[in-house]
Parts: C-alpha cells; structure tokens; sequence
C-alpha cells in the first residue's frame, strides 16, 4: 500500500521563478493538504483541497496556488520566488475532512538562491 | 504571533524513565489535539490525539493529558525507548476549521542508552 509520495524530494530555483511540486496521495484517500515547513519550525497550513477544490486557505499570497486532479494527486504551485520561499514542503492526505490523523510524505525541499 | 508554543527545542532522557514533552496554546477555540513525531528526512507521523471534552487518552506507551484551564496539554512516554528519538510536534484545530491544524515549532526528543 503506497504512502503519500512527493516529488521532487530537492530543488534550487532563483528569485522570480516559479515551481511546481507534486503529490500523490495514499491509496484511498481524497483529501490533500500542503504545509511548509521552515527551518526550526513547525508546519503551516497552506491549503487543502477536496473533491478537486480548494476548501480551505491558510494566510499565503495568491503567489501560491494548487490544484487537484481527479486521480486525487494534486500539484502545488509558486510564482514570483521570493528568498524566503526557501523551506520544505510538505503534502498530507486524509480521507474527507473528518479527522486530523494526516499521513504525510516526506517533503520537497526548495532552495530558493 | 504563536498559538500552540512548545517552549523546550530539546529533551534528554534516560532510556527506561519517563518523556514529558509538552505544549501550550493561547486560543480558547481550539477543541482538538494532536501530537506528531519526525524523523529526519521523513514526514511527520501521527502519534495521538485528544478532543476537548477528555483529559487525558492513552495508547500503548503514550499518554496525553489536556489541561483546558492552563491551555497546556503534554505527552507522557512511559517507559522511553531508543527509537522514541526524533522531533514531537504538538498541533491543534479549532472548532468549525475543518481540521485545519496549527503547529508549534518541535521538540526534539533524545533518548539516551
């Protein structure tokens, strides 16, 4: 039974760029959640999608924009890089919105020079 | 300005005795509780959690106690193993988010033999 796998695992992109991270989520589940992580932090809540919408924001500029395909997987994307963009990035998959038990991968981290 | 707040980066234990971590929270909506653990260049995993009208949940070695007049909840690891090693994150929701969870920045937890 595949877990939630992520790609790509590392990445550098400059200033202005933009990037665009991937996500399958574990088998059977449909809901997909995007975090970031920086260094010595803890996780923050970007967006959750569901049944292929965005159901829920965290506080992110509109410089962050996802997507979720009917199979489920779902794509995170973020234009106009800034340096402090730098961080790991993390998907989470649930099955609906009914518990916090998320199951997540295990990153993309981005460097952002 | 941080809601769930785990004042200790890091924790040394004997391995055998007893891990307490724990976790305070300023907002008075939250009404779920969840703790994580990582290991590096893995996803978080969840580990337990406590809604709002218990006090305390165990499962197995871990034991987690709510506190809602002190806004404080923390995790018990009875008796500590070497492959508890790893960061513990606390992580909350509030009523009506959808499980929209809130971290705090980590504990890294270290048993030592």
């Amino acid at each position: 039974d595949a877990g939630v796998t992520q790609s790509p695992t590392h990445l550098i992109k400059t200033r202005g760029q933009q990037v665009t991270l991937r996500c399958s989520p574990k088998s059977g589940h449909d809901t997909v959640s995007w975090y970031q992580q920086a260094l010595g932090q803890g996780p923050q809540f970007i967006f959750q999608y569901y049944e292929e919408e965005e159901r829920q924001r965290g506080n992110f500029p509109d410089r962050f924009s996802g997507h979720q395909f009917p199979n489920y997987s779902s794509e995170l994307n973020v234009n106009a890089l800034l340096l402090g963009d730098s961080a790991l990035y993390l998907c989470a998959s649930s099955l609906g919105q009914l518990t916090g038990e998320l199951f997540f991968g295990e990153g993309s981290r981005l460097t952002v020079l | 300005d941080q809601q769930v707040k785990q004042n200790s980066p890091s924790l040394s234990v004997q391995e055998g005795r007893i891990s307490i971590l724990n976790c305070d929270y300023t907002n008075s909506m939250f009404d779920y509780f969840l703790w994580y653990k990582k290991y590096p260049a893995e996803g978080p995993t969840f580990l337990i959690s406590i809604s709002s009208i218990k006090d305390k949940n165990e499962d197995g070695r871990f034991t987690v106690f709510l506190n809602k007049s002190a806004k404080h909840l923390s995790l018990h690891i009875v008796p500590s193993q070497p492959g508890d090693s790893a960061v513990y994150f606390c992580a909350a929701s509030e009523v009506g988010s959808n499980y929209q969870l809130i971290w705090g920045a980590g504990t890294k937890l270290i048993i030592k033999p």
